[in-house]
């Protein structure tokens, strides 16, 4: 089993570029997630998917859309980039959404917005 | 709202020596409390966790109580390897409607050992 995997590893774009983060868990798990990483800040959501067809905000979703394509396929979308968007993005996913299941972490995307 | 407050970095350690990693947090219900570690260029794993009050999640030879009197989960290790450099993450989930599923973290604190 491949766990969760991202593509791409590092993107660097332009200011007002868009782009399409792609997240795939081959574990089965009716739950997706995505965060970002920064400096000093640990991870904070972006948003989450509960099951295939459901998405919803968490705390930062301003800048961002996501498509939950199927059960393995959670995608977040920069339709515009911005400077503030720099930062590390992580997909998640857990079977369910219960108080002590665990999440798995995909290796990450580093993205750089000049 | 649910914060986690972690001991700031960077955290220096020789090898052998004991390891503590201060986690506090602030929750209205009663949390779920994790800790996880992210290796250089990789995504976060599970290192351990309780889900309720005087558990003790262990795992590689780390440890943390869940202490709802001091609302602590601090991480500890006997004798740390070089292996063991990375970063630790302390987080929480507690079940409130609309976050149920949602991971509060702390900011991470960096650990590195040194042979």
């Amino acid at each position: 089993n491949a766990g969760v995997t991202q593509t791409p590893k590092f993107q660097v774009l332009k200011t007002g570029q868009s782009m399409t983060l792609q997240c795939a868990q081959d574990m089965n798990h009716n739950s997706m997630y995505w965060y970002r990483q920064d400096p000093g800040m640990g991870l904070r959501l972006i948003y989450y998917s509960a099951s295939e067809g459901t998405t919803d905000k968490g705390e930062v979703p301003n800048g961002y859309n996501v498509s939950r394509l199927n059960k393995r396929e959670f995608s977040l979308r920069l339709e515009s980039a911005a400077p503030s968007q720099t930062s590390v993005y992580f997909c998640a996913s857990s079977h369910e959404t219960g108080m002590g299941n665990e999440q798995f972490f995909g290796p990450g995307t580093r993205l750089t917005v000049l | 709202g649910n914060s986690v407050t972690q001991m700031e970095g960077p955290v220096t350690l020789s090898e052998e020596a004991f390891l503590t990693i201060n986690c506090t947090y602030t929750a209205t219900g009663y949390p779920s409390l994790f800790w996880y570690v992210q290796y250089p260029g990789e995504g976060l794993q599970l290192l351990l966790k309780a889900t309720k009050a005087d558990d003790k999640g262990s795992n590689k030879g780390f440890e943390a109580t869940y202490r709802k009197e001091t609302t602590s989960f601090h991480l500890e290790k006997g004798s740390v390897q070089v292996s063991d450099s990375a970063v630790y993450f302390c987080a929480l989930r507690e079940w409130a409607s609309g976050s149920a599923r949602q991971l509060t973290f702390g900011s991470g604190t960096q650990l590195t050992v040194l042979p």
